[in-house]
């Protein structure tokens, strides 16, 4: 079946530090790839997205490019700051009828001034 | 667009009594899903319907959950005899049936419950 595997957390990084949340992927057809983000009290907002091998999404300084080879969407982001402290959810949809999204188990990025 | 609404946002409840959570998807959108969260099992699909009808409910953990989709605009998830274990964050979420949408869900802000 489809899953999802993110690494564990939480990370926690001093401000303006280099991020890297890896999320991999298994998938029965050829999936859409998406990191959601969580905050505090929140629900689950859509950060960015890939619909295809190489692409790269990306919004609000964070990136992250679709790799079938790795069947990889690691998500980065150049410079941190303490407002992008939250939980990160990478998924996958795939394209075979059933419409709901894969969820991995959540990264939680503490950021420190 | 008001976005995906829930309600309400907290509950609190004995074991044993019915809860029903409510959510209001946003307009246009064909897809509804329900989903709990927990700090043990993470992000759980419970159920989902398309253009009211439950498509997937394998989710769903035991007869005591139930949910409910009887117009475009409404959907309830009931839980009845509540259980301590029951208590978790739960969320609700909508998407249009486009392929251009890639199944990009909205989420709600989630209904916080806690079964006494």
């Amino acid at each position: 079946g489809d899953s999802v595997t993110q690494m564990e957390g939480p990370v926690t990084l001093s401000e303006e530090a280099f991020l890297t949340i890896n999320c991999t992927y298994t998938a029965t057809g050829y999936p859409s790839l998406f990191w959601y983000v969580q905050y505090p009290g929140e629900g689950l907002q859509l950060l960015l997205k890939a619909t295809k091998a190489d692409d790269k999404g990306s919004n609000k300084g964070f990136e992250a490019t679709y790799r079938k080879e790795t069947t990889s969407f690691h998500l980065e982001k150049g410079s941190v700051q303490v407002s992008d402290s939250a939980v990160y959810f990478c998924a996958l949809s795939v394209d075979t009828g059933r419409r709901a999204l894969t969820f991995g188990s959540g990264t939680r990025l503490q950021v420190q001034p | 667009d008001a976005g995906v609404i829930q309600s309400p946002r907290h509950e609190v409840t004995e074991m044993g009594q019915e809860v029903t959570l409510r959510c209001k998807p946003i307009s246009g959108h064909d897809y509804l899903f329900w989903y709990r969260q927990t700090m043990m099992r993470g992000l759980e699909l419970l159920i989902y319907f398309n253009n009211n009808v439950p498509i997937d409910d394998s989710g769903m953990p035991e007869d005591r959950f139930s949910a409910k989709m009887p117009n475009a605009s409404f959907s309830t998830l009931k839980i009845q005899p509540s259980e301590p274990r029951d208590s978790a964050v739960y969320f609700c979420a909508s998407s249009l049936n486009r392929a251009s949408s890639y199944n990009e869900q909205f989420f709600g802000p989630g209904t916080r419950l806690t079964v006494l």
